[in-house]
């Protein structure tokens, strides 16, 4: 079946320690997304892709990093970097533009990331 | 810039209760309004969006309508099952062309009791 699989669900980091949280889509989508989401706050945007080697910036950039290499894969490196990484990262993809766009987003299970 | 607010939780009723979950937004232009629901657990999935004024997003019993005049997209069901038990968020894309980044409210978390 199509979809998006994260991975892995659950990670423990040390702190000063970088983590690659894996995100892999096989629904031949253009655009893939990393949102952030912690209780209370919603989902915050910390990156974007909307084509491969290609991507933009969200609203908390700060302290992760990306890269888009293949249409199918949108790894999210966390890094030492992050002051506050504990959180649940949720990765998506969607249709790119076109007059039939509809906003749909395809989400991911999720990857709780824990810092000790 | 885009914002959507979201009425506060966490909301508890009884089953087959009625249900509203309000969610206003600011943005220029005509953006597309959704709900995204998420189980326990999971990541989120799509429940209903609308796309232009008026227009009526519907599945699974829920209902919610797209009012340019008070800038609103409230969420309703006649009457509520446990399994509505979710978080659920109101969200917006860029109403630019080929902007599709979604802008999400805080959610909201609902609970059903039998």
């Amino acid at each position: 079946d199509g979809g998006i699989t994260q991975s892995p669900k659950y990670l423990f980091r040390k702190e000063g320690q970088n983590v690659t949280l894996s995100c892999e889509q096989n629904l031949n989508h253009d655009a893939m997304y990393w949102y952030r989401q912690d209780p209370g706050q919603g989902l915050r945007l910390i990156y974007y892709s909307q084509i491969v080697n290609d991507f933009q910036k969200g609203d908390i950039a700060e302290g992760y990093s990306v890269s888009r290499e293949k249409k199918e894969s949108f790894p999210l490196t966390v890094t030492s970097a992050q002051k506050n990484p504990t959180a649940f990262y949720l990765c998506a993809s969607s249709i790119r533009g076109g007059q039939g766009r509809t906003g749909e987003l395809f989400f991911g299970e999720g990857s709780r990331l824990t810092v000790l | 810039g885009n914002s959507v607010t979201q009425m506060e939780g966490p909301v508890t009723l009884s089953e087959e209760a009625f249900l509203t979950i309000n969610c206003t937004y600011t943005a220029t232009g005509y953006p597309s309004l959704f709900w995204y629901v998420q189980y326990p657990g999971e990541g989120l999935q799509l429940l209903l969006k609308a796309t232009k004024a008026d227009d009526k997003g519907s599945n699974k019993g829920f209902e919610a309508t797209y009012r340019k005049e008070t800038t609103s997209f409230h969420l309703e069901k006649g009457s509520v099952q446990v399994s509505d038990s979710a978080v659920y968020f109101c969200a917006l894309t860029g109403a630019n062309f080929g902007n599709e980044k979604l802008t999400f409210g805080t959610g909201t978390r609902l609970t059903i009791i039998p």
